[in-house]
This record gives structure tokens, sequence and C-alpha cells, in this order.
């Protein structure tokens, strides 16, 4: 199994520019979820899919976030206009539907400058 | 929300030496899962272990559901296992929605 599958690995962006992080999940799994890590917060969860629907985005930051999953084997978190403070390492993970157990991509690394 | 403590934040071991990370955790949970995250930046499942014991190779964990805890055990450390250990929890077995510690740093030296 390929795991799931993050692109890009690295990003920089300059502040005000529109950036797309992309996620394929595990095949056969039906939950995805988006993850932030910053040193001040940690891992922090952003939004989850389930079955391609977002179920919970309470953890989006603002409004410049947006999140879809047109299919079950891909996802897109959107930033717009990103702002320094946008830096981070941001994961995708994906786990089965009923199933606990979250398994996670190797993140994107975004430096907004 | 669950508030999820690690201890200690930070460990600095010698090869070879035996080592135990505690997760505290604030209310009942049905998911708790151990991660290390590498040098390299990537989260690697350990143990899924909502209650009970697991062991794999040096690694053993046990969580006590009801006492609202988790233990991982690392046995004779080798420099590999360097990085940050995190626990996560989620209150749904049906989810892997997860709320995460902050980490327990370990630097294994050779």
């Amino acid at each position: 199994d390929a795991g799931v599958i993050q692109s890009p690995r690295h990003e920089v962006t300059e502040m005000g520019q529109e950036v797309t992080l992309r996620c394929k999940p595990i095949s056969g799994h039906n939950s995805l979820f988006w993850y932030r890590q910053t040193m001040m917060r940690g891992l922090e969860l952003l939004i989850y899919f389930n079955n391609n629907v977002p179920i919970d985005d309470s953890g989006m930051p603002e409004d410049r976030f947006s999140a879809k999953m047109p299919n079950a084997s891909f996802s897109t978190l959107k930033i717009q206009p990103s702002e320094p403070r946008d830096s981070a390492v941001y994961f995708c993970a994906s786990s089965k539907t009923g199933g606990p157990e979250a398994f996670f991509g190797q993140g994107t690394r975004l430096t907004v400058v | 929300g669950i508030q999820v403590e690690q201890s200690p934040p930070d460990l600095i071991l010698q090869e070879g030496a035996n080592s135990t990370l505690r997760c505290n955790f604030s209310d009942s949970v049905n998911n708790l899962q151990w991660f290390h995250q590498n040098p390299w930046g990537q989260l690697i499942n350990l143990f899924y272990i909502p209650s009970g014991t697991k062991q794999n190779g040096r690694l053993s964990a046990t969580t006590g559901a009801t006492e609202r805890y988790s233990l991982l055990y690392i046995s004779s450390s080798q420099t590999t296992d360097s990085g940050v250990y995190f626990c996560a929890v989620g209150r749904s077995s049906n989810t892997g929605k997860l709320i995460f510690g902050q980490g327990t740093t370990l630097q294994v030296k050779p």
C-alpha cells in the first residue's frame, strides 16, 4: 500500500499568494483529516471528511482556509490569501470508516515570506 | 475539549537504556494512539491502544482507560529511536479524529 500521499513536500510562497496543498488518502479509507503542526500550537485538527463530506471544520482558522474532497481519492486544502503566520507543516491523514486508526502522510512544509 | 498531557517533555538517554513515557488525558476516550515523529518529520504509527497492553519488539504500551493514562515503554533504546513521541486521543472509536499531546522529545546518544 502506498500510504497517504501529499504534495508538494515543500512550498515557499509570498504573502498574499494562493496556496493549494494536495492529498491522496489510502485506497479504501473513507475518512480524511487535515492537521496543522506549529511550534506554538502543536498538532491540531483543521477539518475532517467522511465519505467526501465535510463533517467537522471547526478547526479551520479563518475564511482564508478552505478544503474540498471532490472524490474518494483526492482532497485539497487551499489558503487564499496566504500570510506569514500560516507557515507550518500541514499533514493529511486517513482512516477506514468505522476504524479509529489514522495514518498520516509525510506532510507539506509551507513557508510564507 | 479533552486535554492531553505528556511527560516528560524532554528525555536524553544513553543507547541501551530503557525509558517510560507517560500520557494523561482529562476525559474518557475510545481511541488512543501513539506516534513517533522521526527527525524527517514523518508521523509513524506505533500503537492503537484505547485499553490494555500491547507489545511490538522493543516497544510496548499500556493504557488504563478508567484511570485516564497511557504509558509507552522503550527498552534497549537505539539512536534511531530519537524523535518526538506523541500520544493522541479521540472520543469516538469510529473515527480517526484525534487530539494530540505536546509530545516527548527523545534523544538517544551513542
